[in-house]
């Protein structure tokens, strides 16, 4: 996947606990994202990041936080894991060639809350 | 939130047909248009990267117009092949952030 890792690529957690994903990159770029994918909602930006440290809101932000302290990481954490936020959850990052070959997605990590 | 709209939500055409999805967005403050394969439990995979007014993108059967000025692109396959069948994302791009259509499923029966 062009470098791209997402880690756990499957998890099933409870509602009210806390539930942190990994997205790690080794091309040292400087965007990266986090979507979900929910049938008949195709993929909502959740947050994005522009830097170490500079992060920003997305569409559907609510009840997430991101982290970015290096370059190749970015976290997104479920404060309290609800129901509504079981989904797939899918990183991208934006290479400098994106104008020609587009945003490169990682594998996934399909989430259950229960 | 920015409305990013892709017709038909489905499609079912048989092999060695030709055919084709409309994606729609804003034409204000146009950046750059994403056409995207997305195979079932799979990553989405980009197919052309669209910026001009006028442009046309052609990889293979698959081809791609783009008119900014009102607002829309299409995406056509020429002579449909059953490994064609995937769900075709457009995404709006507009300064840091990217607003995905639902995608158009496309099922091309042998």
């Amino acid at each position: 996947d062009a470098g791209i890792t997402q880690s756990p690529r499957h998890k099933v957690t409870e509602t009210g606990t806390p539930v942190t994903l990994r997205c790690h990159q080794t091309e040292n770029h400087r965007y990266m994202y986090w979507y979900r994918q929910d049938p008949g909602h195709g993929l909502r930006l959740i947050h994005y990041s522009y830097g170490v440290k500079d992060t920003d809101k997305g569409e559907v932000s609510d009840g997430y936080s991101v982290s970015r302290s290096k370059t190749e990481d970015f976290l997104l954490t479920l404060e309290s894991a609800t129901s509504s936020q079981t989904s797939v959850y899918f990183c991208a990052i934006r290479s400098m060639g994106w104008v020609n070959y587009g945003y490169t997605f990682g594998s996934g990590t399909r989430l259950t809350v229960v | 939130i920015l409305n990013v709209e892709q017709s038909p939500q489905s499609l079912h055409v048989q092999e060695g047909d030709s055919t084709n999805f409309t994606c729609s967005f804003p034409s204000s403050n146009f950046y750059a248009l994403h056409w995207y394969r997305w195979e079932t439990a799979k990553s989405p995979e980009a197919l052309f990267v669209m910026t001009l007014n006028g442009d046309e993108k052609k990889k293979g059967r698959i081809s791609a117009t783009l008119n900014t000025k009102e607002g829309y692109s299409y995406l056509y396959i020429k002579g449909s092949q059953p490994e064609d069948s995937a769900t075709y994302l457009c995404a709006f791009n507009r300064g840091n952030q990217f607003y995905f259509g639902t995608g158009t499923s496309l099922t091309v029966i042998p």
